[in-house]
């Protein structure tokens, strides 16, 4: 049983296009995340949910908007894409902060968005 | 200023000799957690540990242990007679109580086993 799941594992689109990648996770987690893995293997962090709620938008354009329909899914989509959209497109998700900090994140294996 | 360094950026080692993994982080708070990630070629990310601050026990789970020391603000991992599996990238990261709602992650230490 896939605790985080993407889908796609691999996406090849064309620069302009608009495209979504969904991540479920049967954890029970009320909080989920999405990163950014660039070719030097940075992670970076984009948006943080918990519980349907958007808790951080880091500087990302506004072409990415997160979705949450519910605590067990969180989509990216991305509109108008760029050459330097391709990356790693990383969903995680996590219990709430606990006593000393964000607690475990889980990793789903990832989207690889190459844009030509 | 980077919170967590990893300054080996790439090592490659022997198989069946033992490596440590660097990581310094940077916090000003009394409590939080550090973590280990690992990242094998196939991409996915793999939890492999998580400390708390007031937990200073190393930690061995087989030919892998860790060395938190807080003197040092260090959290170091050795793998033990690695293998060519242990061929990785290894990401450290530090989660605070009372700052900011992420994870600060390491660069990553690229592990190379060689046969």
């Amino acid at each position: 049983d896939t605790a985080v799941s993407q889908t796609p594992k691999y996406l090849v689109t064309q620069m302009g296009n608009d495209k979504s990648i969904k991540c479920e996770q049967n954890l029970g987690h009320d909080t989920m995340y999405w990163y950014k893995q660039d070719s030097k293997k940075f992670l970076k962090i984009m948006f943080s949910y918990n519980n349907k709620e958007l808790i951080i938008n880091e500087t990302v354009p506004n072409r990415f908007s997160p979705k949450s329909p519910d605590k067990a899914h969180l989509n990216l989509h991305i509109n108008s894409l760029e050459l330097g959209d391709s990356a790693v497109y990383f969903c995680a998700s996590s219990q709430p902060r606990g006593r000393y900090g964000l607690e475990t994140q889980y990793f789903g294996p990832g989207t690889r968005l190459l844009v030509l | 200023a980077q919170k967590v360094t990893q300054a080996q950026t790439e090592i490659s080692v022997v198989e069946k000799e033992d490596v440590t993994l660097d990581c310094v982080y940077e916090t000003r708070d009394t409590t939080y957690y550090l973590f280990w990630y690992k990242q094998p070629p196939s991409g996915e990310l793999v939890f492999l540990i998580r400390r708390n601050s007031f937990d200073e026990q190393n930690e061995i789970s087989g030919r892998y242990s860790w060395n938190f020391q807080k003197s040092t603000s260090s959290f170091n991992f050795t793998i033990t007679a690695s293998q060519v599996v242990d061929s990785a990238v290894y990401f450290c990261a530090l989660s605070e109580t009372n700052t900011g709602n992420q994870f600060y992650f390491g660069t990553g230490t690229s592990l190379t086993v060689i046969p």
